[in-house]
């Protein structure tokens, strides 16, 4: 079974600053996504990027873009000019390209702090 | 567009009993899949519906199950509810079925509180 590990349960920034999101992941396919989404407050859960894995080159979205290593099964999210609006939980998903159906594997979340 | 809808918003039900959430997803959309989130196990994935059949489950016991409607809108239902039940419930839609490259779709969640 796939498994996504967070390691940090809170992380803060200062406005305007950068901040990276780290995330492992354990499987044994070659085949798959990997996604950021964020959950503020309100509990709507947002999709920030996603990355295929068969693509070498890592996805951006405007301030947000990821470090994804394939080999070392990792998957960090850098916001660049962080806002008080990114203040929120940041959780880390898998989804199986292979397996049948479009379950996503959550880590733990990090709550990221921004400081104004 | 309208996003995808979860009714109620909040639920307080007692020990014990039985409750039924619902999920309508982003028109066009046949796939939606069910989530509980609580603060000690994180988010879990619950099942996955397209086109009224169950595609996929995740390891929850007999108690929840669910169903989805021609229309595409889904209904989750926990039978004897326990105090663990209290929880966050979300549900996902996307576009295509299962396998399918396709972005998930959140509601607001149905927060369901057992005393």
């Amino acid at each position: 079974a796939q498994t996504v590990t967070q390691s940090q349960p809170e992380m803060s920034v200062q406005e305007a600053e950068t901040v990276t999101l780290s995330c492992t992941y354990d499987t044994s396919e070659s085949d798959y996504y990997l996604f950021w989404y964020k959950q503020p407050p309100s509990r709507q859960m947002i999709l920030v990027i996603r990355q295929e894995a068969y693509k070498q080159q890592n996805a951006t979205e405007n301030r947000f873009s990821v470090n994804f290593q394939k080999a070392a099964k990792s998957f960090s999210l850098k916001i660049s000019d962080s806002q008080l609006g990114d203040a929120a939980m940041y959780f880390c998903a898998y989804r199986s390209a292979r397996e049948y159906g479009n379950k996503l594997v959550f880590g733990a979340g990090t709550i990221l702090r921004v400081k104004s | 567009k309208a996003g995808v809808t979860q009714t109620p918003r909040y639920l307080i039900k007692t020990r014990g009993q039985q409750v039924t959430l619902s999920c309508s997803p982003i028109s066009g959309h046949r796939s939606v899949s069910w989530y509980q989130q609580t603060p000690g196990q994180g988010l879990q994935f619950l099942f996955e519906y397209f086109s009224e059949t169950q595609r996929n489950k995740g390891n929850f016991p007999g108690r929840f199950s669910g169903r989805q409607f021609s229309n595409s809108r889904s209904e989750m239902n926990v039978s004897t509810l326990e105090l663990g039940d209290s929880a966050l419930y979300l549900c996902a839609s996307s576009l295509k079925g299962p396998g399918s490259n396709t972005e998930a779709f959140f509601g607001q969640g149905t927060r369901l509180t057992v005393v």
